[in-house]
């Protein structure tokens, strides 16, 4: 099984609809993160956890919510899907634990398309 | 404004030989800078991180320099392989210490055999 997982891999959805991706992890990592991929935009952060009660906004958070509903899961939710946020979607993991520097583990991607 | 800079065009180069890419940034300070490899349709993989005190860092065919003056990480893939064909990514660590780290573009290498 995968480290990070993240449900659904694909979604087709129409304007307006809310949409909830889910993410979750095996690692024991303490932070978590939400990144999209546009062609040309590269990966952008979108929010970021530090742990269950630490939650901060990336560099394009407008749109979007998240919840931490346990050190292991993050979710990321549109509450009104537009077309510009179709995208390929990231989870990944970093641990602040021993000697790691923040290494980040991705999931596979959830492709969303909002039509 | 900041910006991280990689060659968004691909980078085609003869199996055997070496391969050079180049993540160029401005206006950030960064502590960690991350090189990561990305194949079509999949997650990002972490390669190497080299520290803002470290010259070089090696890891089998994989070197990785960062130039702290001239803003610059050159990563190299010596001996390269078809298998080696895929999307570079280069990660800075924003603010010094707190681990959010932001991506270039990437560069998409292919090794012709």
């Amino acid at each position: 099984d995968a480290d990070v997982t993240q449900t659904p891999r694909n979604r087709i959805t129409k304007t307006g609809k809310r949409i909830m991706l889910e993410c979750s992890q095996t690692k024991g990592h303490d932070r978590m993160y939400w990144y999209r991929q546009d062609p040309g935009l590269g990966l952008r952060l979108i929010y970021y956890s530090f742990d269950v009660k630490d939650i901060n906004k990336g560099e394009i958070s407008d749109g979007y919510s998240v919840s931490r509903q346990a050190q292991a899961k993050f979710s990321l939710s549109l509450e009104s899907a537009i077309p510009n946020q179709t995208a390929l979607y990231f989870c990944a993991t970093s641990s602040t634990h021993g000697r790691g520097s923040g290494e980040l583990f991705f999931g596979e991607g959830s492709r969303l398309t909002v039509l | 404004s900041q910006k991280i800079e990689q060659n968004s065009e691909a980078l085609n180069i003869q199996e055997g030989k070496t391969a050079t890419l180049t993540c160029n940034y401005t206006n950030y300070s960064p502590a960690y800078l991350q090189w990561y490899r990305q194949d079509p349709g999949r997650g990002p993989v972490f390669l190497l991180l080299i520290r803002e005190n470290e010259k070089e860092k090696r890891k089998e065919r994989l070197k990785v320099t960062f130039d702290t003056t001239l803003k610059q990480s050159l990563f190299h893939i010596t001996a390269s392989q078809p298998a080696d064909s895929a999307t570079y990514l280069c990660a800075l660590d924003r603010n010094s210490g707190t681990y959010k780290y932001i991506f270039g573009t990437g560069t998409r290498l292919k090794v012709l055999a």
